[in-house]
């Protein structure tokens, strides 16, 4: 079974603190993604990596950057938290190519108070 | 400017009753579908897929259907569960520059009641 694993499932931090978000997935898949799930907007896509160290922005990127320096890991980094980045985060991961299903992680749902 | 705090579409059932959840997307030039299943506090979960070049497929109570000239896509779940209460999404792939992105909808609440 693909195992996509995400750090921690509640995180709490400060306003102005630097968060790391990881996410480990166990199916040597080439694609991973980060969303954020808001309440009545959906998934939206923050940053997805097709390969190691190479990233692509998606639709709400500023606020955020992401790391992938091995092919199992792709890290999402919160450079200043600010309340308006309290929400659930989700990580995917998918194999190279087209038509292929998206396997998400738990989550991780963060406070930033 | 954008609204927020925007509820859910919801869909309330009776337990034994067939389901019907509908999905329009945007892209004409996607080939490829995805419903997914979100149960509170879990990450979305692989229902069934179904490519372009196929009107319907059926899997364990359920079935997809694709209607390309419309644009619409469905899930029905036959004899509907409690367990089937979550958020059901629907995903579009397209073809972007850097490789094949998922874009999902945003969801409708499925309420199964005894």
């Amino acid at each position: 079974d693909v195992k996509v694993t995400q750090s921690s499932r509640y995180l709490v931090k400060r306003t102005g603190e630097k968060v790391f978000l990881e996410c480990v997935q166990d199916m040597d898949h080439e694609n991973m993604f980060w969303y954020r799930q808001d309440p009545g907007l959906g998934l939206r896509l923050i940053y997805f990596s097709y390969d190691v160290k190479m990233k692509e922005k998606g639709d709400i990127p500023e606020g955020y950057s992401v790391s992938r320096e091995k092919k199992e890991r792709f890290s999402l980094i919160l450079e200043s938290a600010s309340t308006n980045q309290t929400s659930m985060y989700l990580c995917a991961s998918r194999a190279g190519g087209a038509r292929y299903e998206q396997y998400f992680g738990p989550g991780t749902r963060l406070t930033v108070t | 400017g954008e609204s927020v705090g925007l509820h859910l579409p919801t869909l309330s059932v009776q337990e034994g009753d067939n389901s019907i959840i509908n999905c329009a997307y945007s892209n004409s030039a996607s080939d490829y579908f995805i419903w997914y299943k979100q149960e509170s506090g879990k990450g979305p979960q692989f229902i069934i897929d179904i490519r372009s070049n196929m009107d319907k497929r059926q899997g364990q109570r359920v079935t997809v259907l694709l209607n390309k000239t419309v644009k619409h896509l469905s899930l029905q779940i036959a004899a509907t569960q409690p367990g089937d209460s979550a958020v059901y999404f629907c995903a579009e792939e397209t073809n972007s520059n850097s490789g094949y992105a998922l874009n999902f909808g945003k969801g409708t609440s499925l309420l199964v009641t005894p």
